[in-house]
């Protein structure tokens, strides 16, 4: 069971180049997350998507873009990377009431340069 | 935005020690407050989730309790293990969509 997978697990840009974040669980859950993780700030929410077909925005969702694209997929796109998106970047995924954990995957390390 | 603290940030405590850290969060319009145990070079994995006030919560060596009118939940971790060496994250639901993350404590449990 591979639980909440996500692609690449490292990649490194250049400033403004674009790229998607792929996600995708196993595990039929409803609701999708993108967190990114930065020392010293812990994991902050940038999207997520409470069921399929809905999106809405996190702590942090500037410059960036989701799309949901079933109930198993959640992609997460920079379309100009910056400098100030180097992080490490998490997706999890929950049954969808929020006395529901979540499940993560094992994070995307983004380098931009 | 939230705000979620936790403290110790970091601890070291030897072999067999017990242990236990703070979670405080705002007591208005709360709805569910998680744990979350964290190793290195692994992913977040869940403990617990606790909804009411008074709730207490025991995996193995490891409880939680919860008070929501005050604000704050404790992690005990009893007679702790090396392997019990992570980052704890606890984590606060109010009546919106969004899981606020503390800054999680960092344990490390000394042979």
């Amino acid at each position: 069971n591979a639980g909440v997978t996500q692609t690449p697990k490292f990649q490194v840009l250049k400033t403004g180049q674009s790229m998607t974040l792929q996600c995708a669980q196993d595990m039929n859950h409803n609701s999708m997350y993108w967190y990114r993780q930065d020392p010293g700030m812990g994991l902050r929410l940038i999207y997520y998507s409470a069921s399929e077909g809905t999106t809405d925005k996190g702590e942090v969702p500037n410059g960036y873009n989701v799309s949901r694209l079933n109930k198993r997929e959640f992609s997460l796109r920079l379309e100009s990377a910056a400098p100030s998106q180097t992080s490490v970047y998490f997706c999890a995924s929950s049954v969808g009431p929020r006395n529901q954990p979540q499940h993560f995957g094992d994070g995307t390390r983004l380098s931009i340069l | 935005i939230l705000n979620v603290e936790q403290s110790p940030q970091s601890l070291h405590v030897q072999e067999g020690d017990s242990t236990n850290f703070t979670c405080s969060f705002p007591s208005s319009n709360f709805y569910a407050l998680h744990w979350y145990r964290w190793e290195t070079a692994k992913s977040p994995e869940a403990l617990f989730v606790m909804t009411l006030n008074g709730d207490e919560k025991k995996k193995g060596r490891i409880s939680a309790t919860l008070n929501t009118k005050e604000g704050y939940s404790y992690l005990y971790i009893k007679g702790s293990q090396p392997e019990d060496s992570a980052t704890y994250l606890c984590a606060f639901y109010n009546a919106g969509n969004m899981l606020t993350f503390g800054g999680g404590t960092r344990l490390m449990v000394k042979p």
